[in-house]
């Protein structure tokens, strides 16, 4: 098991909600990437947050935002909600060591459902 | 732009025979390739990676990948199949981004089944 902790691990909401996802990352790990992950795909890269600003975003609209904090654990926070944000939601963690990173490593996501 | 491919939707093996599976790559300038499984309702683990070196990269459980850059390809294998092995598995390739941004580029993922 990684050192990768995500919160809540499952979840429903209702279309038009907005929802916050949690993300605690392995020690040492200074970097936390999002992903999306839709039944029967592989993971799509959402952001990723270093030093707390987001440092690479993905083809995800504005509504999907998040926050590093000053321990390097993360929010996701996605508003206004449509059926199709219904995935697997992945937290990766890694280091920025200098000029390149380790490799990320993945929490066991959490399951948003939306009805 | 950056892609994985992975040709097969699942592979079917017999438990003690060697697997493959199989991943194509096309990136521009050198490539960083991961193997990521994933188990039902879990999250990914990391497996192996290549960055620069041998071809043959080594990894967790007994696994194992060789890169062929004339072939653009990383596949995954491993000498003789668990049934415990049976799990979705994904090739990643690292997108340069620039500074510390990590973004994977990942395949659609391979299902391994490994029959007793």
């Amino acid at each position: 098991e990684t050192g990768v902790t995500q919160s809540p691990t499952h979840l429903i909401k209702t279309r038009g909600q907005q929802v916050t996802l949690r993300c605690s990352s392995q020690s040492g790990h200074n970097t936390v990437s999002w992903y999306q992950q839709a039944l029967g795909q592989g993971p799509q890269f959402i952001f990723q947050y270093y030093r707390e600003e987001e440092n690479g975003r993905g083809n995800f609209p504005p509504r999907f935002s998040g926050l590093q904090f000053p321990n390097y654990s993360s929010e996701l926070n996605v508003n206004a909600l449509e059926l199709d944000d219904s995935a697997l939601y992945l937290c990766a963690s890694s280091s920025f060591e200098g000029r390149a990173n380790t490799e990320a490593f993945f929490g066991q996501g959490t399951r948003l459902t939306v009805v | 732009a950056q892609s994985v491919a992975q040709p097969e939707d699942q592979v079917n093996v017999a438990e003690g025979n060697p697997l493959t599976v199989k991943c194509t790559y096309s990136v521009s300038g050198n490539p960083y390739l991961f193997w990521y499984v994933q188990y039902p309702n879990r999250g990914l683990q990391f497996l192996l990676k290549y960055i620069t070196g041998d071809n043959l990269v080594k990894g967790s459980y007994g696994f194992e990948a060789e890169f062929n850059k004339s072939q653009t390809s990383f596949h995954l294998k491993k000498p003789s199949a668990l049934v415990s092995d049976s799990a979705l598995y994904f090739c990643a390739v690292r997108v340069p981004y620039g500074g510390a941004t990590n973004k994977l580029i990942f395949g659609t993922g391979t299902l391994l089944a490994v029959q007793p």
